[in-house]
């Protein structure tokens, strides 16, 4: 079983949708997660970055962890042709620098 | 500044060239990292240095060797590579690692290796 887990099956959704992206882990260690988004041909951009259970909202989106599930989404509001990328989650243990990544989604918005 | 800076953007090598990679932050971020990604795949750790001392190296072959200068300069030597080495090549910073972090990785753009 793979640390985490990520459906890289590929969205596509209609400009103004909400977007729902997660994924699973079975470390129960990892305390910190991230989503970076990446547009094709360019480096991972941080978007969200959390360590604790529940919400936590920047603008149009909100990233989610549910640690007890081992489970953590993110939500991209009001969807924009801007946001089509690839979106990877992220997350590391304490104390540790190794970041373990999910396969990653792309994302299209269709305008 | 918040940006993570890498050069080239692309490179063109043949099998038998030695050539590097540079990567520069001015963030103060005493982490600093080499990563591989090849396409639609997520990147792969290969080397992270800590306080300009190397501190994780994934088992990467020795024709990949990093460098630190100093703590806002990172390099990847690259010398008699095969063509299964061409991938996007990004360097990444961070703050101290573990105790009190409170940021996520900062990624440069890359730079795009192609071996020929």
């Amino acid at each position: 079983q793979k640390e985490v887990e990520q459906d890289p099956g590929p969205l596509s959704v209609p400009e103004g949708a909400i977007v729902s992206l997660n994924c699973t882990y079975s470390n129960s260690a990892f305390q910190y997660f991230m989503w970076y988004r990446q547009y094709s041909r360019k480096g991972p951009e941080l978007l969200m970055y959390t360590y604790s259970s529940g919400n936590k909202e920047d603008g149009r989106f909100t990233a989610q962890v549910d640690k007890s599930s081992k489970y953590i989404s993110l939500f991209i509001r009001d969807s924009q042709p801007s946001d089509s990328a690839t979106y990877l989650c992220a997350m590391r243990t304490y104390g540790n620098n190794r970041l373990a990544f999910g396969k990653g989604n792309q994302v299209v918005v269709i305008p | 500044d918040t940006e993570v800076t890498q050069t080239p953007k692309h490179l063109v090598m043949g099998m038998t060239n030695k050539k590097s990679l540079k990567c520069e932050q001015h963030m103060g971020h005493r982490a600093m990292y080499w990563y591989k990604q090849k396409a639609k795949k997520p990147p792969e750790l290969m080397f992270v240095y800590s306080y300009e001392k190397l501190s994780i190296n994934e088992s990467v072959p020795s024709r990949f060797s990093p460098e630190c200068p100093n703590s806002s300069l990172l390099n990847l030597h690259l010398h008699a590579l095969q063509p299964e080495d061409s991938a996007l090549y990004l360097c990444a910073s961070s703050p101290t690692i573990g105790i009190g972090q409170v940021d996520g990785y900062t990624f440069g753009s890359g730079t795009r290796l192609t071996v020929v």
